[in-house]
Protein backbone atom coordinates (compact mmCIF):
# COMPACT_ATOMS: atom_id res chain seq x y z
CA UNK A 1 0.00 0.00 0.00
CA UNK A 2 0.63 3.74 0.11
CA UNK A 3 3.83 5.15 2.56
CA UNK A 4 3.83 8.94 3.37
CA UNK A 5 6.92 9.49 5.25
CA UNK A 6 6.79 13.70 6.40
CA UNK A 7 9.64 16.12 7.50
CA UNK A 8 10.58 17.20 10.24
CA UNK A 9 8.24 15.92 13.24
CA UNK A 10 8.84 19.42 15.02
CA UNK A 11 9.90 23.09 13.07
CA UNK A 12 10.19 26.61 15.18
CA UNK A 13 10.00 29.63 13.93
CA UNK A 14 10.54 33.25 13.90
CA UNK A 15 7.10 35.17 13.06
CA UNK A 16 7.62 36.22 10.08
CA UNK A 17 9.78 33.54 8.86
CA UNK A 18 9.12 30.83 5.96
CA UNK A 19 8.23 27.35 6.91
CA UNK A 20 8.99 24.43 4.86
CA UNK A 21 7.23 20.75 5.39
CA UNK A 22 8.39 17.88 3.25
CA UNK A 23 6.27 14.70 2.37
CA UNK A 24 7.44 11.59 -0.06
CA UNK A 25 5.41 8.45 -1.10
CA UNK A 26 6.00 5.49 -2.37
CA UNK A 27 2.49 4.66 -4.85
CA UNK A 28 3.40 6.02 -8.33
CA UNK A 29 -0.28 6.15 -9.12
CA UNK A 30 -0.94 8.53 -6.78
CA UNK A 31 -2.87 11.70 -7.84
CA UNK A 32 -4.08 13.47 -5.44
CA UNK A 33 -2.29 14.96 -2.43
CA UNK A 34 -4.15 17.40 0.25
CA UNK A 35 -2.60 18.99 3.44
CA UNK A 36 -4.14 19.65 6.67
CA UNK A 37 -4.07 21.71 9.94
CA UNK A 38 -4.83 20.56 13.18
CA UNK A 39 -4.80 23.17 15.78
CA UNK A 40 -4.76 22.63 19.37
CA UNK A 41 -8.23 20.25 20.38
CA UNK A 42 -9.15 20.85 16.60
CA UNK A 43 -10.46 18.54 13.88
CA UNK A 44 -7.82 18.52 10.99
CA UNK A 45 -8.71 20.66 8.23
CA UNK A 46 -8.38 21.18 4.57
CA UNK A 47 -6.14 24.05 3.69
CA UNK A 48 -4.33 23.62 0.32
CA UNK A 49 -4.34 20.33 -2.23
CA UNK A 50 -2.99 19.43 -5.42
CA UNK A 51 -3.37 16.92 -8.08
CA UNK A 52 -0.96 15.32 -10.39
CA UNK A 53 -1.21 17.34 -13.35
CA UNK A 54 -0.02 20.48 -11.32
CA UNK A 55 3.40 20.89 -10.27
CA UNK A 56 2.43 24.31 -7.94
CA UNK A 57 -0.56 25.57 -6.04
CA UNK A 58 -0.60 29.11 -4.01
CA UNK A 59 -3.25 30.35 -1.85
CA UNK A 60 -2.34 33.39 -0.20
CA UNK A 61 0.78 32.91 1.89
CA UNK A 62 0.64 28.79 1.64
CA UNK A 63 1.86 26.96 -1.47
CA UNK A 64 2.13 23.27 -2.24
CA UNK A 65 4.67 21.96 -4.70
CA UNK A 66 4.61 18.30 -6.22
CA UNK A 67 7.71 16.63 -7.89
CA UNK A 68 5.93 13.54 -9.32
CA UNK A 69 9.36 12.16 -10.49
CA UNK A 70 11.07 11.85 -7.19
CA UNK A 71 7.84 11.35 -5.65
CA UNK A 72 7.99 13.95 -3.27
CA UNK A 73 5.63 17.53 -2.11
CA UNK A 74 5.97 20.36 0.05
CA UNK A 75 3.90 22.19 2.03
CA UNK A 76 5.31 26.17 1.93
CA UNK A 77 4.22 29.05 4.22
CA UNK A 78 6.04 32.53 4.15
CA UNK A 79 5.56 35.45 6.31
CA UNK A 80 4.16 32.94 9.48
CA UNK A 81 2.30 34.31 12.02
CA UNK A 82 1.65 32.86 15.93
CA UNK A 83 -1.65 31.62 14.34
CA UNK A 84 0.10 29.17 12.56
CA UNK A 85 1.52 27.28 14.94
CA UNK A 86 -0.51 23.81 14.34
CA UNK A 87 0.35 20.26 13.65
CA UNK A 88 0.08 19.65 9.90
CA UNK A 89 -0.45 16.87 8.02
CA UNK A 90 0.35 15.45 4.43
CA UNK A 91 -1.51 12.32 2.68
CA UNK A 92 -1.75 10.83 -0.32
CA UNK A 93 -4.52 8.71 -2.38
CA UNK A 94 -3.85 4.80 -1.28
CA UNK A 95 -6.05 1.87 -1.98
CA UNK A 96 -9.23 1.95 -2.73
CA UNK A 97 -8.79 6.08 -3.11
CA UNK A 98 -8.22 6.86 0.68
CA UNK A 99 -5.93 9.05 2.06
CA UNK A 100 -2.84 7.78 3.98
CA UNK A 101 -1.70 10.58 5.93
CA UNK A 102 1.74 10.99 6.85
CA UNK A 103 3.20 11.35 11.11
CA UNK A 104 2.49 14.84 10.96
CA UNK A 105 4.82 18.31 11.98
CA UNK A 106 4.12 20.34 14.55
CA UNK A 107 4.80 23.95 13.65
CA UNK A 108 5.30 26.80 15.97
CA UNK A 109 5.29 29.94 15.52
CA UNK A 110 7.18 32.78 18.34
CA UNK A 111 6.44 36.08 18.17
CA UNK B 1 -21.31 23.32 5.23
CA UNK B 2 -20.85 19.47 6.01
CA UNK B 3 -21.55 18.24 9.32
CA UNK B 4 -19.98 15.52 10.66
CA UNK B 5 -20.96 14.52 14.25
CA UNK B 6 -19.37 12.10 16.69
CA UNK B 7 -21.77 11.68 19.35
CA UNK B 8 -19.06 11.48 21.90
CA UNK B 9 -16.30 14.15 22.71
CA UNK B 10 -14.84 12.00 26.15
CA UNK B 11 -15.16 8.03 26.90
CA UNK B 12 -13.63 6.29 29.75
CA UNK B 13 -14.66 2.82 29.24
CA UNK B 14 -13.68 -0.23 30.95
CA UNK B 15 -11.22 -3.29 29.87
CA UNK B 16 -13.23 -5.83 27.94
CA UNK B 17 -16.25 -3.66 27.04
CA UNK B 18 -18.11 -3.56 24.09
CA UNK B 19 -17.47 0.07 22.73
CA UNK B 20 -19.68 1.85 20.10
CA UNK B 21 -18.10 5.18 18.47
CA UNK B 22 -21.05 6.82 16.32
CA UNK B 23 -20.98 9.05 13.50
CA UNK B 24 -23.29 10.60 11.93
CA UNK B 25 -22.95 12.99 8.49
CA UNK B 26 -25.36 15.38 6.84
CA UNK B 27 -24.61 15.77 3.27
CA UNK B 28 -25.23 12.45 1.62
CA UNK B 29 -21.63 11.68 1.50
CA UNK B 30 -21.14 8.09 -0.01
CA UNK B 31 -17.66 7.75 1.87
CA UNK B 32 -17.07 7.29 5.51
CA UNK B 33 -14.44 6.71 6.94
CA UNK B 34 -12.53 5.91 10.61
CA UNK B 35 -8.93 6.49 11.77
CA UNK B 36 -7.47 6.63 14.63
CA UNK B 37 -4.76 9.30 15.99
CA UNK B 38 -2.17 8.45 18.46
CA UNK B 39 1.12 10.73 19.00
CA UNK B 40 3.88 10.38 17.03
CA UNK B 41 2.24 8.11 14.43
CA UNK B 42 0.08 9.92 12.70
CA UNK B 43 -3.62 8.86 11.58
CA UNK B 44 -4.29 5.83 10.80
CA UNK B 45 -7.35 4.33 8.61
CA UNK B 46 -9.06 1.67 10.63
CA UNK B 47 -12.30 1.28 8.64
CA UNK B 48 -13.96 3.02 5.52
CA UNK B 49 -16.91 2.21 3.65
CA UNK B 50 -18.43 3.40 0.22
CA UNK B 51 -21.75 2.42 1.11
CA UNK B 52 -24.61 0.74 3.21
CA UNK B 53 -24.13 -2.21 4.02
CA UNK B 54 -20.52 -1.89 2.70
CA UNK B 55 -17.17 -1.95 4.44
CA UNK B 56 -13.67 -2.29 3.79
CA UNK B 57 -10.43 -2.82 6.30
CA UNK B 58 -8.13 -0.42 6.43
CA UNK B 59 -4.03 -0.70 7.65
CA UNK B 60 -4.95 -1.30 11.92
CA UNK B 61 -8.73 -3.16 11.68
CA UNK B 62 -7.71 -5.65 14.41
CA UNK B 63 -9.65 -5.73 17.59
CA UNK B 64 -13.00 -3.25 15.80
CA UNK B 65 -15.59 -3.55 13.56
CA UNK B 66 -17.78 -1.16 11.82
CA UNK B 67 -21.54 -0.90 10.58
CA UNK B 68 -23.69 1.01 8.35
CA UNK B 69 -26.79 0.22 7.97
CA UNK B 70 -27.84 3.93 6.66
CA UNK B 71 -25.93 6.60 4.38
CA UNK B 72 -25.61 9.05 7.17
CA UNK B 73 -24.32 6.91 10.23
CA UNK B 74 -20.98 5.15 10.40
CA UNK B 75 -20.33 3.36 13.68
CA UNK B 76 -17.15 2.23 14.83
CA UNK B 77 -17.42 -1.09 17.62
CA UNK B 78 -14.71 -2.48 19.87
CA UNK B 79 -15.85 -5.47 20.43
CA UNK B 80 -13.52 -6.08 23.50
CA UNK B 81 -12.06 -3.52 24.41
CA UNK B 82 -8.24 -2.95 25.91
CA UNK B 83 -6.09 -0.46 27.00
CA UNK B 84 -3.94 -0.28 24.12
CA UNK B 85 -7.33 1.01 21.80
CA UNK B 86 -6.51 3.77 24.19
CA UNK B 87 -6.84 6.99 21.41
CA UNK B 88 -8.23 9.62 19.56
CA UNK B 89 -10.83 8.32 17.04
CA UNK B 90 -11.71 10.65 14.54
CA UNK B 91 -14.59 9.91 11.75
CA UNK B 92 -14.30 11.94 8.45
CA UNK B 93 -16.52 11.71 5.39
CA UNK B 94 -16.79 13.02 1.16
CA UNK B 95 -18.29 13.23 -1.78
CA UNK B 96 -16.75 11.19 -4.22
CA UNK B 97 -16.82 7.74 -4.70
CA UNK B 98 -14.17 7.16 -6.38
CA UNK B 99 -11.86 9.64 -6.01
CA UNK B 100 -10.22 10.94 -2.27
CA UNK B 101 -11.58 14.71 -2.37
CA UNK B 102 -10.96 16.49 1.07
CA UNK B 103 -12.03 14.77 3.97
CA UNK B 104 -14.20 16.69 6.76
CA UNK B 105 -13.59 15.11 9.84
CA UNK B 106 -15.71 15.30 13.09
CA UNK B 107 -14.38 16.83 15.84
CA UNK B 108 -13.09 13.09 17.53
CA UNK B 109 -13.68 10.90 20.49
CA UNK B 110 -11.54 10.71 22.71
CA UNK B 111 -11.17 7.38 24.09
CA UNK B 112 -9.84 6.07 27.34
CA UNK B 113 -9.87 2.55 28.19
CA UNK B 114 -8.79 1.54 31.97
Amino acid sequence: GENVEQHPSTLSVQEGDSAVIKCTYSDSASNYFPWYKQELGKRPQLIIDIRSNVGEKKDQRIAVTLNKTAKHFSLHITETQPEDSAVYFCAAVGGYSTLTFGKGTMLLVSP
Amino acid sequence: DVKVTQSSRYLVKRTGEKVFLECVQDMDHENMFWYRQDPGLGLRLIYFSYDVKMKEKGDIPEGYSVSREKKERFSLILESASTNQTSMYLCASSLIPDRAYGYTFGSGTRLTVV
